[in-house]
């Protein structure tokens, strides 16, 4: 079957760096994407990538590694607004978006 | 302008009844989704539609139906809602042409069943 494994909850401090891990076991790889969901709102798109390596997009970054089937979001310089779920989200061979539950983030003072 | 809208946002109803969810985007975007998002926050996709024409649909009960007049709107009809209807769903756009095809959503409809 298909797969997205990210931790349930993480808790971080204001000012601080936070990794999200999200791995994966898919049929067969066409990106990967991180979306952020405030509590009672929509998923917002914040990164994609389908070549490994690291994408930096701000305070914002995000990892690949297609060998090893898996990702990581990486957060600089948190902020309280920051406090929010992440959901990791995988296109397969057919294009089909496979999500994971999602990371909720909470960030202390 | 909100991109993708939908309506209403909140829908409290009687297990049995029927009702509808409606979504427009004005993106021009040519494909159109349903999700469904639990209680344990796993979004699901339920059906898929390019340009009109269905291209997702995974195992969802009958009752639901999908409906897109144009490619700017795609409409939930659910007919003998059920308690394990109750979730959010959230409509979403996205061209499927491009290569990342970024979904957009919706602000999310929150069913609950009583």
């Amino acid at each position: 079957g298909q797969n997205i494994d990210q931790p349930t909850e993480m808790t971080a401090t204001e000012g601080a760096i936070v990794q999200i891990n999200c791995t994966y076991q898919t049929s067969g790889f066409n990106g990967l994407f991180w979306y952020q969901q405030h509590a009672g709102e929509a998923p917002t798109f914040l990164s994609y990538n389908v070549l490994d390596g690291l994408e930096e997009k701000g305070r914002f970054s995000s990892f690949l590694s297609r060998s090893k089937g898996y990702s990581y979001l990486l957060l600089k310089e948190l902020q309280m607004k920051d406090s929010a779920s992440y959901l990791c989200a995988v296109k397969d061979s057919n294009y089909q978006l496979i999500w994971g539950a999602g990371t909720k983030l909470i960030i202390k003072p | 302008d909100t991109a993708v809208s939908q309506t209403p946002k909140y829908l409290v109803t009687q297990m049995g009844n029927d009702k509808s969810i409606k979504c427009e985007q004005n993106l021009g975007h040519d494909t159109m989704y349903w999700y469904k998002q639990d209680s344990k926050k796993f979004l699901k996709i339920m059906f898929s539609y390019n340009n009109k024409e269905l291209i997702i649909n995974e195992t969802v009960p009958n009752r639901f139906s999908p409906k897109s007049p144009d490619k700017a709107h795609l409409n939930l009809h659910i007919n003998s809602l059920e308690l394990g209807d109750s979730a959010v769903y959230f409509c979403a756009s996205s061209n499927r042409v491009s290569g990342a095809n970024v979904l957009t959503f919706g602000a999310g409809s929150r069913l609950t069943v009583l």
